[in-house]
């Protein structure tokens, strides 16, 4: 079964810091994956997406990575401020227009 | 401005009522999506339409019934065979072919069974 995990579920940060969050899928064969922000009661919002002949994708303080050999994605959020809290939310690409979403990480940024 | 419009935003249903949510698009894209979010979740899908007149069942389509009979249109109808269909519907559509697209996704409707 594909499945997408996202850990750790919820992370609170001082503001400056910079943070990991981190996502793995259980089949590589994938065709790409892609990270989203999804405000309170709002929809997601696409920040990255990395296709699966890519390593990384970057923009502004966001920086994503992709090792399909490991099943693993990491998104680096540099330099974090408050307006960085929200929830983030992965989700891998199959064939057929499958695409399987991680839970989130819920971020916290405190000023 | 382009993008995704879902609504309405917020619905109430009584008990044995089909309610339809509706998602329009002007982003000119083939392929639409619903998805259900519940809380501690990751978003599970319903329905999917790679082009108009045709649609596949997701994940959870059961209780769910479909239409795409314009490309710009992709309404969800909840009907009283949903045991549990209390939830954040998501819309979107996707850029581009062979699964190479990004995901754009509209505001979302609340649901909410009385």
């Amino acid at each position: 079964k594909q499945e997408v995990t996202q850990i750790p579920a919820a992370l609170s940060v001082p503001e400056g810091e910079n943070l990991v969050l981190n996502c793995s899928f259980t089949d590589s064969a994938i065709y790409n994956l892609q990270w989203f922000r999804q405000d309170p009661g709002k929809g997601l919002t696409s920040l990255l997406l990395i296709q699966s002949s890519q390593r990384e994708q970057t923009s502004g303080r966001l920086n994503a990575s992709l090792d399909k050999s490991s099943g693993r994605s990491t998104l680096y959020i540099a330099a974090s401020q408050p307006g960085d809290s929200a929830t983030y939310l992965c989700a891998v690409e199959y064939n057929n227009n499958d695409m399987r979403f991680g839970a989130g990480t819920r971020l916290t940024v405190k000023p | 401005d382009g993008g995704i419009t879902q609504s309405p935003k917020y619905l109430f249903r009584k008990e044995g009522q089909n309610v339809t949510l509706s998602c329009e698009q002007n982003l000119n894209h083939d392929a639409m999506y619903w998805y259900r979010q519940d809380p501690g979740q990751g978003l599970r899908l319903i329905y999917y339409s790679q082009i108009v007149n045709d649609f596949q069942k997701g994940d959870i389509a059961e209780g769910y019934s479909v239409s795409r009979e314009k490309k710009e249109s992709f309404p969800l109808t909840v009907t009283s065979a949903q045991k549990n269909p209390t939830a954040f519907y998501l819309c979107a559509s996707e850029t581009g072919t062979m699964n190479t697209g990004e995901l754009f996704f509209g505001e979302g409707s609340r649901l909410t069974v009385l």
